[in-house]
C-alpha cells in the first residue's frame, strides 16, 4: 500500500543550526501538507503546498520556514535558525484530491 | 480561530466493551475525518465524512457527521487490545481551504 515516507526518523540539532527534513509523499498525490506535534498536545498545521507553491500557512510558519519540492518525488521542510521551541514532531501528509490526507511517520526533530 | 473540543479526554474501558467519543467545534467543517495515532507514529487515518448527517462505517468502527455541521461522534464496538491508542478528529474548512484542524484527541485505554 503506497504510504508518506520522512527521513531522518530522529533529528537531533543544536539551536540555531539549519535543518531539512525530507518527505516523499505518495507517487500520484497533489497536495502536500507539514504539520507539526508538540509532545502530548495536538496536531497542528504549517503549511500546504499545491502546483508548486504554497497555498496557504498558519502563523507559526514564519520567515524562518520554508518548504520545496525540488524534484518530482520529494517535499521538504526547511528550518533556517532552529529555536527550543522548534522541538517536536513533524508530519509530512499528501492528498490526492485536497480532502483525506494521508500522514507520513514523522520526525522527532530535538533542539538542543 | 478555529478549535475542536473532543471528549472524553481519556477512556479507560475494558476489553469488548464499546466506545463512544465526540468532537465540537466553534466553527462549520465541510468535511470531518477520523485519526488514530500509536505513540510515536503518525495519525492513520480511520473514517472521513463528507456530508451533515452523513452516518460511515469502516468495520467495527462508526462515524457520523453532525447535523449542524459542528460536530462529529466516532464508536467503536467490541473493543480489542489493538485499538488502544489517541483518536483525534480533524475538520476541514471550505472548499480551497484544506488544511485540517485537529481536535485535542481523546486516548483510549483498555484494561486488561
Amino acid at each position: 500500500e503506497p504510504e508518506v515516507t520522512q527521513t531522518p526518523s530522529h533529528q537531533v540539532t543544536q539551536m540555531g543550526q539549519e535543518v531539512i527534513l525530507r518527505c516523499v509523499p505518495i507517487s500520484n498525490h497533489l497536495y502536500f501538507y507539514w504539520y507539526r506535534q508538540i509532545l502530548g498536545q495536538k496536531v497542528e498545521f504549517l503549511v500546504s503546498f499545491y502546483n508548486n507553491e504554497i497555498s496557504e500557512k498558519s502563523e507559526i510558519f514564519d520567515d524562518q520556514f520554508s518548504v520545496e519540492r525540488p524534484d518530482g518525488s520529494n517535499f521538504t521542510l526547511k528550518i533556517r535558525s532552529t529555536k527550543l521551541e522548534d522541538s517536536a514532531m513533524y508530519f509530512c501528509a499528501s492528498s490526492e484530491d485536497s480532502t483525506e490526507a494521508f500522514f507520513g511517520q514523522g520526525t522527532r526533530l530535538t533542539v538542543v | 480561530g478555529q478549535q475542536l473540543n473532543q471528549s472524553p479526554q481519556s477512556m479507560f474501558i475494558q476489553e469488548g466493551e464499546d466506545v463512544s467519543m465526540n468532537c465540537t467545534s466553534s466553527s462549520i467543517f465541510n468535511t470531518w475525518l477520523w485519526y488514530k495515532q500509536d505513540p510515536g507514529e503518525g495519525p492513520v487515518l480511520l473514517i472521513a465524512l463528507y456530508k451533515a448527517g452523513e452516518l460511515t462505517s469502516n468495520g467495527r468502527l462508526t462515524a457520523q457527521f453532525g447535523i449542524t455541521r459542528k460536530d462529529s461522534f466516532l464508536n467503536i464496538s467490541a473493543s480489542i487490545p489493538s485499538d488502544v491508542g489517541i483518536y483525534f478528529c480533524a475538520g476541514q474548512g471550505l472548499i480551497g481551504n484544506e488544511k485540517l484542524t485537529f481536535g485535542t484527541g481523546t486516548r483510549l485505554t483498555i484494561i486488561p
